[in-house]
C-alpha cells in the first residue's frame, strides 16, 4: 500500500513567518499529481494547491507554494508569511490510483 | 454556484442501527467520491463514483456499509448495523473529471455508541 507521510504531527510559527510542511511519500506510479488540502477547526476541507505529474514550475497560488520533487517523492508545503487564519490541519494528498491522504499536520501560528 | 452539501451535519446513533449518510455533489460533477476520518487516523477513501456507476469501491470496509448513486446525482452512504468502530467523520467530495482538484463537503460526524 501506498505510504504518505507527513513528519510533523505537530508546529507552532510565529505569524508573519514562513512555514514549510513536509510530505513524501512511497510510490511507484510514475505520473500523479500532488493535492495539498487544509481542514480548519470548523471541519471542511478546503483545497490549497496541486501540481501535475509534468508540470515541470513549482506550483504556486497566493502565499500557498509546493516544492514538489518527483524524484525524491516529497511535495513540500511553504507557506509565506503566516496569518492567524493559517491555524489548521493540513493534509498532502498524491493523485495516486485514488487520492490518498498523509497523517497531516496540525499547524498553529503564534501572535 | 453550491459546494458540495452533507446531510446530516452530525449523527448520533446506537451500535446495531442504520444510519444514512447523504452527498449532494456540485451540479454537472460526475465523480463522487467517500472518505472517512476515523478518530485518530487518516483520512481514508471509501469508494469512487462516476455518474451512477462504481468506479472504484477498494475501500470500503465491509459489507455493511452500502453506498448507492441513483441517476448520477446524490449519494448515499448506508450503514447497518453500525458498529462502534464506525465512529468518525465522513467526507464526500466531487470533481468534474478525475484529474480534476475534488471539492470535499463539509463532512457527516458520526458517533456510534
Amino acid at each position: 500500500a501506498q505510504k504518505i507521510t507527513q513528519t510533523q504531527p505537530g508546529m507552532f510559527v510565529q505569524e508573519k513567518e514562513a512555514v514549510t510542511l513536509d510530505c513524501t511519500y512511497d510510490t511507484s506510479d510514475q505520473s500523479y499529481g500532488l493535492f495539498w488540502y487544509k481542514q480548519p477547526s470548523s471541519g471542511e476541507m478546503i483545497f490549497l494547491i496541486y501540481q501535475g505529474s509534468y508540470d515541470e514550475q513549482n506550483a504556486t497560488e497566493g502565499r500557498y507554494s509546493l516544492n514538489f520533487q518527483k524524484a525524491r517523492k516529497s511535495a513540500n508545503l511553504v507557506i509565506s508569511a503566516s496569518q492567524l487564519g493559517d491555524s489548521a490541519m493540513y493534509f498532502c494528498a498524491p493523485d495516486l490510483e485514488k487520492l490518498t491522504f498523509g497523517t497531516g499536520t496540525r499547524l498553529t501560528i503564534i501572535p | 454556484e453550491a459546494g458540495v452539501t452533507q446531510f446530516p451535519s452530525h449523527s448520533v446513533i446506537e451500535k446495531g442501527q442504520t444510519v444514512t449518510l447523504r452527498c449532494d455533489p456540485i451540479s454537472g460533477h460526475d465523480n463522487l467520491y467517500w472518505y472517512r476520518r476515523v478518530m485518530g487516523k487518516e483520512i481514508k477513501f471509501l469508494l469512487h463514483f462516476v455518474k451512477e456507476s462504481k468506479q472504484d469501491e477498494s475501500g470500503m470496509p465491509n459489507n455493511r456499509f452500502l453506498a448507492e448513486r441513483t441517476g448520477g446525482t446524490y449519494s448515499t452512504l448506508k450503514v447497518q448495523p453500525a458498529e462502534l468502530e464506525d465512529s468518525g467523520v465522513y467526507f464526500c467530495a466531487s470533481s468534474p473529471d478525475r484529474a480534476y482538484e475534488q471539492y470535499f463537503g463539509p463532512g457527516t460526524r458520526l458517533t456510534v455508541t
